[in-house]
């Protein structure tokens, strides 16, 4: 168990529709990572937060939209989706924003727009 | 971040070592090397890292070379839940700020009875 809580482990939609993955970091973690992982792209990035504030993006569409909370809990928002948008998206934390920070990586959502 | 090259699968018999090679020839003095490895469809793990000494930690052992353009991941005593996709990755402590994870299509490891 790394410690990182990601809900929920499945869920099911329809194009079009709305979606939000929620990600809880270990204990004492100030930074948040969202990356996507589907079939044909393997491991993707998509966005950084630390303490609260976007520190980097990656190849994140315009569709989504992120953000960090107070209590440091994160969001992944998902709109108009498409059935290209399956696939699953991991949450990771680290102690810091820096380089050398060890991420520990959530169990995923498993996303499937039908 | 330097490129990485790792085979795309390879195969071990149960307690036996495995050793899993990745080649890092553009790698530059500053970037460290990562294994992680991801079981079936679940979360990457963190492994182990290092910048050019030999590291050993309770899951594994990395042994990079000399002149640092290669690296081995050696998991003394393989078992069945070893199996999975290893992932080799060189980043910088210093790219720009970002601690985002590059991953490749990582080595597929089948430790087999």
């Amino acid at each position: 168990d790394s410690g990182v809580t990601q809900t929920p482990k499945h869920l099911i939609t329809a194009t079009g529709q709305r979606v939000t993955l929620r990600c809880s970091p270990r204990s004492g973690d100030l930074s948040v990572y969202w990356y996507q992982q589907s079939l044909d792209q393997g491991l993707q990035f998509l966005i950084q937060y630390y303490n609260g504030e976007e520190r980097a993006k990656g190849n994140i569409l315009e569709r989504f939209s992120a953000q960090q909370f107070p209590d440091l809990h994160s969001e992944l928002n998902l709109s108009s989706l498409e059935l290209g948008d399956s696939a699953l998206y991991f949450c990771a934390s680290s102690v810091g924003p820096s380089e050398g920070d060890i991420q520990y990586f959530g169990a995923g959502t498993r996303l499937s727009v039908l | 971040d330097a490129k990485t090259t790792q085979p795309t699968s390879m195969d071990c018999a149960e307690g036996r070592a495995a050793n899993l090679p990745c080649n890092h020839s553009t790698i530059s003095g500053n970037e460290y090397v990562y294994w992680y490895r991801q079981i079936h469809s679940q979360g990457p793990q963190y492994i182990i890292h290092g910048l050019k000494n030999n590291e050993t930690n309770e899951m594994a052992s990395l042994i990079i070379t000399e002149d640092r353009k290669s690296s081995t991941l050696i998991l003394p005593h393989a078992t069945l839940r070893d199996t999975a996709v290893y992932y080799c990755i060189v980043r910088g402590f210093f790219s720009g700020g970002y601690n985002k994870l590059i991953f490749g299509a990582g080595t597929r490891l089948a430790v087999h009875p």
